[in-house]
């Protein structure tokens, strides 16, 4: 069962859009939302994350907007460049008796348009 | 800070053949987590550590599959038998364990071991 649901699976934007990619989930137990970079054969890397007491994130261009009695969380990158051009996966962790568990979504591959 | 160390980037072996991927974490980072990731989806967990002690496993991990961390820095994951399904990215990650929410708990991923059973 997949704990985090991302769309879409793909994205295709020109040079200074705004690609949004979305996530939800059902678990109210997670506490931490981040958002991981992943470029061809590299492992992912955290690019920003929100706790559900705030409604928006935002970091340089990356901005997170979290809607907590949904339970959706999206990724807006603001004036994409081509550099932008990744594979990105939301997550969720909710803390246990023995440590944190994160959950990740299946990923959206961003191509940014020159 | 030199970011999460896996060893080695790459490997090929046939089915059948044993294989051991080394991990060492961030220096200070007492958490040490396994993930396999395949074309197309996202991170799926396998193990976790905290200090030398495994706290947890996934179902994923079949008993093929056997992690270790003895002094609480490295740590290793070797798959027995290779099987071809077994053809993907292992990704080691650590983070601390000093805050009681998730949001001071982030991993960090290292640059991942593909592996490529033949």
């Amino acid at each position: 069962q997949q704990q985090v649901k991302q769309s879409p699976q793909s994205l295709i934007v020109q040079k200074g859009g705004i690609p949004i990619i979305n996530c939800a989930y059902e678990n109210t137990a997670f506490d931490y939302f981040p958002w991981y970079q992943q470029f061809p054969g590299k492992g992912p890397a955290l690019l920003i994350a929100i706790r559900p007491d705030v409604s928006e994130k935002k970091e340089g261009r990356f901005t997170i907007s979290f809607n907590k009695s949904a339970k959706q969380f999206s990724l807006h990158i603001m004036d994409s460049q081509p550099g932008d051009s990744a594979t990105y996966f939301c997550a969720a962790s909710r803390p246990t008796n023995t440590g944190n568990q994160f959950y990740f979504g299946t990923g959206t591959s961003l191509t940014v348009i020159p | 800070d030199t970011g999460v160390s896996q060893d080695p980037r790459h490997k090929i072996t046939k089915r059948g053949q044993n294989v051991t991927f080394r991990c060492d974490p961030i220096s200070e980072h007492n958490r040490l987590y396994w993930y396999r990731q395949t074309l197309g989806q996202g991170p799926e967990f396998l193990t976790y550590f905290q200090n030398e002690a495994q706290l947890e496993k996934s179902r994923l991990l079949s008993d093929r599959f056997s992690a270790e961390r003895p002094k609480g820095s490295f740590s290793t994951l070797e798959i027995q038998r290779t099987e071809q399904g077994d053809s993907a990215m292992y990704l080691c990650a650590s983070s601390l364990s000093y805050y009681r929410d998730s949001s001071g708990n982030t991993i960090y991923f290292g640059e991942g071991s593909w592996l490529t059973v033949v």
